[in-house]
């Protein structure tokens, strides 16, 4: 099972949006809405932000996204802030009843 | 309140194995899948495998097949995985992570504190 395709890094400015894309097969991303977004800060475990493609966890800013087209999912982080600084990885149900993730995306706010 | 609490660093040499225990804690713990990530100093995370605490079964990542064992003890609510042949390529941070398959969604909802095994000669 081959990694999920992600940008190594995204920048924008406080204030702007920014998506970052998450690219599988049909075997995973295509084939089911079981598409989830982490955020991690250094030196500490990820956070869900993003399950299901779209559904937000109670307590995660409605300034945090998800969307999926075809085999594509995107995390879309609106009204930049500097705490949004951070690596964000997707990861995505398989036909295998596996999980894969991304290589994970480095978002600087400028 | 849910809590997974993991075992300390291990240092191990190359060829040895190394088995991370997890123990649950704050809810039912054969009510929920079970599965392990590691990440590799300065790198992504990397999903191994989960285990179904109630039957025992577990799926594995075809990259591990055959290096790693995920068990549980239901009698002390601890979920255990183990590697064996290790490698330098596999020092790491190794988490426990809850998920949550019901009619809500499919989804991680907490981790362990991840324990650092380092391998090195």
């Amino acid at each position: 099972q081959s990694a999920l395709t992600q940008p190594a890094s995204v920048s924008g400015s406080p204030g702007q949006s920014i998506t970052i894309s998450c690219t599988g097969t049909n075997s995973d991303v295509g084939g089911y809405n079981y598409v989830s977004w982490y955020q991690q800060h250094p030196g500490k475990a990820p956070k869900l932000m993003i399950y299901d493609v779209s559904n937000r966890p109670s307590g995660v800013s409605n300034r945090f996204s998800g969307s999926k087209s075809g085999d594509t999912a995107s995390l879309t982080i609106s009204g930049l802030q500097a705490e949004d600084e951070a690596d964000y990885y997707c990861s995505s149900y398989t036909s295998s009843t596996t999980w894969v993730f991304g290589g994970g995306t480095r978002l600087t706010v400028l | 309140q849910v809590q997974l609490v993991q075992s300390g660093a291990e240092v191990k040499k190359p060829g040895a194995s190394v088995k991370v225990s997890c123990k649950a804690s704050g809810y039912t713990f054969t009510g929920y899948y079970m599965h392990w990530v590691r990440q590799a100093p300065g790198q992504g995370l990397e999903w191994m495998g989960w285990i179904n605490p109630n039957s025992g079964g577990a799926i594995y990542a075809q990259k591990f097949q055959g290096r790693v064992t995920l068990t549980r003890d239901t009698s002390i609510s601890t979920a255990y995985v183990e590697l064996s042949r290790l490698r330098s390529d596999d020092t790491a941070v190794y988490y426990c992570v809850r998920y949550t398959y019901d009619t809500s969604g499919y989804y991680s909802d907490y981790w362990g504190q991840g324990t650092l095994v380092t391998v090195s000669s």
